[in-house]
């Protein structure tokens, strides 16, 4: 059973379209994480929630913003996307409780942008 | 920078042979070293996972080898099989108490495994 789910799995928009990408979980983590993944590179953290705080990487362009109404759900929106954006986003969790552990990747959305 | 660097970019391998990926990492406040493996359109999903306190971790066919002196880690695949076929990916981080609380995973750039009949 899935327990990272993104929606939808694929998504074309058009250059300078706001869109917006959804992740649901159904593991009851603290800490949700947005990846973006372009062809034959590794994941890069855009940002996380850490409860409802909201921790963006320095180096995430403006462009992209977040969303988490609750511990479920999170939403990832792209404000103008250009063709550079197109990608795989990925979804994670993973517990806060002061050790190491497994985050949880979702499937992934992929993302054109025409 | 690259923290955590991965080789070789591509691999491929013949069944039932010995499949092994290096990394080397320069961040010593890493303490958590996770491998990922992803398969075409697919999300990562952890695969084996090791801390520094040990130099070796088994599970199945999947090898963690850890030299903690050198900063280097790589997973052997025993017996490799043709459903092996997919990208690995190695990863690091620190102690959640040293990120905020949570789990700051920093990625290899990916291996794309072939195993071949």
């Amino acid at each position: 059973d899935a327990m990272v789910i993104q929606n939808p799995r694929y998504q074309v928009t058009q250059f300078g379209k706001p869109v917006t990408l959804s992740c649901s979980q159904t593991l009851n983590h603290n800490v949700m994480y947005w990846y973006q993944q372009k062809s034959s590179q590794a994941p890069k953290l855009l940002f996380h929630y850490y409860d409802k705080d909201f921790n963006n990487e320095a180096d995430t362009p403006d462009n992209f913003q977040s969303r988490r109404p609750n511990t479920s759900f999170c939403f990832l929106d792209i404000r103008s996307p250009g063709l550079g954006d197109a990608a795989m986003y990925l979804c994670a969790t993973s517990t806060a409780q002061g050790q190491n552990t497994e985050a949880f990747f979702g499937q992934g959305t992929r993302l054109t942008v025409v | 920078q690259q923290q955590v660097k991965q080789s070789p970019q591509s691999l491929i391998v013949q069944k039932g042979g010995i499949s092994i990926i290096n990394c080397a990492y320069e961040n010593t406040a890493f303490d958590y070293f996770p491998w990922y493996q992803q398969f075409p359109g697919k999300g990562p999903a952890l695969l084996i996972a090791i801390r520094p306190d040990v130099s070796e971790k088994k599970e199945g066919r999947f090898t963690i080898s850890f030299n903690k002196s050198a900063k280097q880690f790589s997973l052997h695949i025993m017996d490799s099989q043709p459903g092996d076929s997919a990208t690995y990916f190695c990863a690091a981080s620190p102690s959640p108490i040293f990120s905020g609380g949570y789990q700051k995973v920093t990625f290899g750039i990916g291996t794309k495994l072939q195993v071949i009949p």
